[in-house]
């Protein structure tokens, strides 16, 4: 079963950097998956698509304080100076043909 | 710039059935290479996919609401709609529609309505 395991929380210093994980079912360590961040009160934002070979095509405006890696079943969300404004919940996503499905999500404090 | 935007009542009655449009302008909904799909958040809860539609009416659904989801689309309109029947409170959520690469990943999201189950 295609499954997506994030961590509930995480927390970080502002301009600190945070590295976030989503790691995928065994079976399913070749899969590309997307990350989606949600702050308080508002919808989600796409922020990037991380394929296996490290290569990520980010959304409309996201700054380059973020990025994406790989490693193994892994799928990294790398956040640098970090700012009181990315203090929010990280969604990571992937699927299958005709099934989508999102791991947990994991809430970022930047203290 | 693509946008999208949910739209329909914000309260239903249980055991009725949930209906939500979502228009789509800056883009066109008969590009080949979009699936477009609705999403919802229960409130405190995280994301999970309801279904996905292409503009030829290939449709994949949650298989865990598949029984009760129908989503359609109307291509003179750029819309797409989602219909949820016999609703209880647990179906209580912000429903969000957004455009998916090939059926795969969101990379534009609406922003969302809040729909409440309650009598």
């Amino acid at each position: 079963q295609l499954v997506l395991t994030q961590s509930p929380s995480a927390s970080a210093s502002l301009g600190a950097s945070v590295k976030l994980t989503c790691t995928l079912s065994s079976g399913h360590i070749s899969y590309a998956i997307a990350w989606h961040q949600q702050q308080p009160g508002k919808g989600p934002r796409y922020l990037m698509k991380v394929n296996t070979d490290d290569s990520h095509n980010k959304g409309d405006g996201i700054p380059d304080r973020f990025s994406g890696s790989s490693s193994g079943a892994e799928r990294y969300l790398t956040i640098s100076s970090l700012q009181s404004e990315d203090e929010a919940d990280y969604y990571c996503q992937t699927w299958d043909t005709g099934y989508v499905v999102f791991g947990g999500g994991t809430k970022l404090s930047v203290l | 710039q693509l946008q999208l935007q949910e739209s329909g009542p914000g309260l239903v009655q249980p055991s009725a059935t949930l209906s939500l449009t979502c228009t789509v302008s800056g883009g066109s909904i008969t590009s080949s290479t979009y699936y477009w799909g609705w999403f919802r958040q229960p409130p405190g809860k995280g994301l999970e996919w309801i279904g996905n539609i292409h503009y030829t009416a290939n449709t994949y659904y949650n298989p865990s609401l598949r029984s009760r989801v129908t989503i359609s689309v109307d291509t003179s309109k750029n819309q797409f709609s989602l219909k949820l029947s016999s609703v209880t409170a647990a179906d209580t959520a912000v429903f969000y529609c957004a455009r998916t690469p090939t059926s795969s990943y969101v990379d534009y999201w609406g922003r969302g309505t809040l729909v409440t189950v309650s009598s």
